[in-house]
């Protein structure tokens, strides 16, 4: 079992709609959880950062980590064509600056 | 916000040669910069984590007389494919941690395609 299992995608959803990102892991150690947007052949930017369980909104996204389940996911809301890209979760044991294991990545796309 | 320059941005070489990846913090002091590699479709797999005036540390699986590693100085570390090959073709990412910051995120350079014929 690999430490970060991600939905493999594509994803495609009309403008507006509301969009599930999801991620699990096996690694009970993990701490520190992120959600990053990465375009084409492009550097990876950190959307959203959570440490233990909980959740937290920044805007139209929503990021919510379940240790117990070991299941986090990205609420995206009113989603926009400027969100079409890939999204990477990322998880690391000792900090958010850290040694971070991703997820494979799921490339979104949000039609006009 | 804090900026990671990579250079280049797309390199193509022949096989048997040498490519050197710059990876530079440009506002901000790194003591640990992470070299990452990405393959279509696939995630970033971490390669070593490089510490200033130290030997960098190497993933499981990653030759270190492969991939040379140099952090002389704070805000710049490179990463040396050495004898490229076709299958070293691939999407190379250096990150960096601010040095002043605690738990802060990580800042991301660009990337670097490389392509060995």
């Amino acid at each position: 079992q690999k430490e970060v299992e991600q939905d493999p995608g594509p994803l495609s959803v009309p403008e507006g709609a509301i969009v599930s990102l999801n991620c699990t892991y096996s690694n009970s150690a993990f701490q520190y959880f992120m959600w990053y947007r990465q375009y084409s052949r492009k550097g990876p930017e950190l959307l959203m950062y959570t440490y233990s369980s909980g959740n937290k909104e920044d805007g139209r996204f929503t990021a919510q980590v379940d240790k117990s389940s070991k299941y986090i996911s990205l609420f995206i809301r009113d989603s926009q064509p400027s969100d079409s890209a890939t999204y990477l979760c990322a998880m690391s044991v000792t900090g958010a600056n850290s040694k971070l294991t991703f997820g494979k990545g799921i490339t979104l796309s949000v039609r006009p | 916000g804090a900026v990671v320059s990579q250079h280049p941005s797309r390199v193509i070489c022949k096989s048997g040669t040498s490519v050197k990846i710059e990876c530079r913090s440009l506002d901000f002091q790194a003591t640990t910069m992470f070299w990452y590699r990405q393959f279509p479709k696939k995630s970033l797999m971490l390669m070593a984590t490089s510490n200033e005036g130290s030997k960098a540390t190497y993933e499981q699986g990653v030759e270190k007389d492969k991939f040379l590693i140099n952090h002389a100085s704070l805000t710049l570390s490179t990463l040396t494919v050495t004898s490229a090959h076709p299958e070293d073709s691939s999407f190379y990412i250096c990150s960096a941690r601010d040095q002043r910051a605690t738990n802060e995120k990580l800042f991301f350079g660009s990337g670097t395609q490389l392509s060995v014929l």
